[in-house]
């Protein structure tokens, strides 16, 4: 069971816009600032965006993020085939003398 | 080019002790803390640690801790996840990722263990 919660799975149409949430609470997304990560199938995980929408180079503006007290959100707009990939939501939390925490990981399938 | 660099696949049987190194470069190694993150087939992502390789300062996830441990020397600018009696429950992907917001990943070390 993680700390945070995402979605298992998550699908849309090329062209499409397509929103991966992610839910925790006021130890861990309520106070830190939440990172995105895209893991395509086989390979090791990359930082895709994180608060404030900071990407870094190389990341397409199709890539967005929102946070609302202690949920986050992160958007993807004009859905393109090769956005097909696991997203995971993870970051600080204070409890427990702090660690990090990850979500369970949304599988995106582009239809 | 800032990146990560891991050893490779390991097969181990179980009882075994195991040492997987990260090797950093393109930055200050000391200055950057290095994670670890399990895998586990068809998994998602486990936090095990961190290490601050400039005083070799470590946290572990209540997971992990006593289950593993985290090095670093900072001399060659590598960190190591060390196992002194592997199980088949250990067997998955196991990354290392720099900074304090993972930034960058290493391109990850398989362990199987299997007697």
């Amino acid at each position: 069971q993680s700390v945070l919660t995402q979605p298992p799975s998550a699908s849309g149409t090329p062209g499409q816009r397509v929103t991966i949430s992610c839910s925790g609470s006021s130890s861990n997304i309520g106070s830190n600032i939440v990172h995105w990560y895209q893991q395509l199938p086989g390979t090791a995980p990359k930082r895709l965006i994180y608060s404030n929408n900071q990407r870094p180079s190389g990341v397409p503006d199709r890539f967005s993020v929102s946070k609302s007290g202690t949920s986050a959100s992160l958007a993807i707009s004009g859905l393109q085939s090769e956005d097909e990939a696991d997203y995971y939501c993870a970051t600080w939390d204070d409890s427990l003398n702090g660690r990090w925490v990850f979500g369970g990981g949304t599988k995106l399938t582009v239809l | 080019e800032v990146q990560l660099v891991q050893s490779g696949a390991e097969v181990k049987k179980p009882g075994e002790s195991l040492k997987i190194s990260c090797k950093g470069s393109g930055y200050t190694f000391t200055t950057s803390w290095i994670g670890w993150v399990r895998q586990m087939p068809g998994k998602g992502l486990e936090w095990m640690g961190l290490i601050y390789p400039g005083d070799s300062h470590t946290r572990y996830s209540p997971s992990f801790q006593g289950q593993v441990t985290i090095s670093a020397d900072k001399s060659i600018n590598t960190a190591y996840l060390y196992w002194s009696a592997l199980k088949a429950s250990d067997t998955a992907m196991y990354y290392c990722a720099k900074g304090d917001s993972f930034d960058i990943w290493g391109q990850g070390t398989m362990v199987t263990v299997s007697s």
